[in-house]
């Protein structure tokens, strides 16, 4: 049974277009973040949601938006998609450092978007 | 600004030898020091982690060394195995504000019989 899953895992899209990211973690974690890793391989956070709450915004242009129905989900949404969003996204989870003594970030899969 | 340094950038070990890797970080207030595995096609996983109030942290054959008067610290892998092969990301977080990660830029480990 996955604990963080995310859909799709291949997204192939033209340039300009709308897409969106789908995470679900079954942990009961209280925080969700997207991270985005290039090619480079550089992990570099974008968001974190503690309870469907936004508590960091990394600089990231506003084309890039989440959203946190509930606990369990965090979503990314991306317009107007341009060449340089080319990257693997993942979606992550964690209990907050101060009920666990450790920050245990558990990641998805990840969503590799290629933008054409 | 990489608050995480980490290198060798890519290493390659033999079967069976120690594959060492180093990171350093300038921000005093980290207080938490993960080391992340990441297969080809998968998600980071936590390997093993040390606060600082700890010199060393030994998991089966994987160490983490933490020196916190130089700000550094070191992954040990002995008696590397193929299966070993993998990027290993260090990370660090601060003891206050929004406990996000930072992560080091990676280290491409490949292990060779």
């Amino acid at each position: 049974d996955t604990a963080v899953s995310q859909t799709p895992k291949y997204l192939v899209t033209q340039m300009g277009n709308d897409k969106s990211i789908k995470c679900e973690q079954n942990l009961g974690h209280d925080t969700m973040y997207w991270y985005k890793q290039d090619s480079k391989k550089f992990l570099k956070i974008m968001f974190s949601y503690n309870n469907k709450e936004l508590i960091i915004n990394e600089t990231v242009p506003n084309r890039f938006s989440p959203k946190s129905p509930d606990k369990a989900h965090l979503n990314l949404h991306i317009n107007s998609l341009e060449l340089g969003d080319s990257a693997v996204y993942f979606c992550a989870s964690s209990q907050p450092v101060s009920r666990t003594g450790a920050n245990v970030l558990t990641f998805g899969a990840g969503s590799r978007l290629t933008v054409l | 600004q990489q608050q995480v340094k980490q290198s060798p950038q890519s290493l390659i070990v033999q079967k069976g030898g120690i594959s060492i890797i180093n990171c350093a970080y300038e921000n005093t207030a980290f207080d938490y020091f993960p080391w992340y595995q990441q297969f080809p096609g998968k998600g980071p996983a936590l390997l093993i982690a040390i606060r600082p109030d700890v010199s060393e942290k030994k998991e089966g054959r994987f160490t983490i060394s933490f020196n916190k008067s130089a700000k550094q610290f070191s992954l040990h892998i002995m008696d590397s195995q193929p299966g070993d092969s993998a990027t290993y990301f260090c990370a660090a977080r601060s003891n206050f504000g929004n406990e996000k990660l930072t992560f080091g830029t990676g280290t491409r480990l490949t292990i060779i019989p």
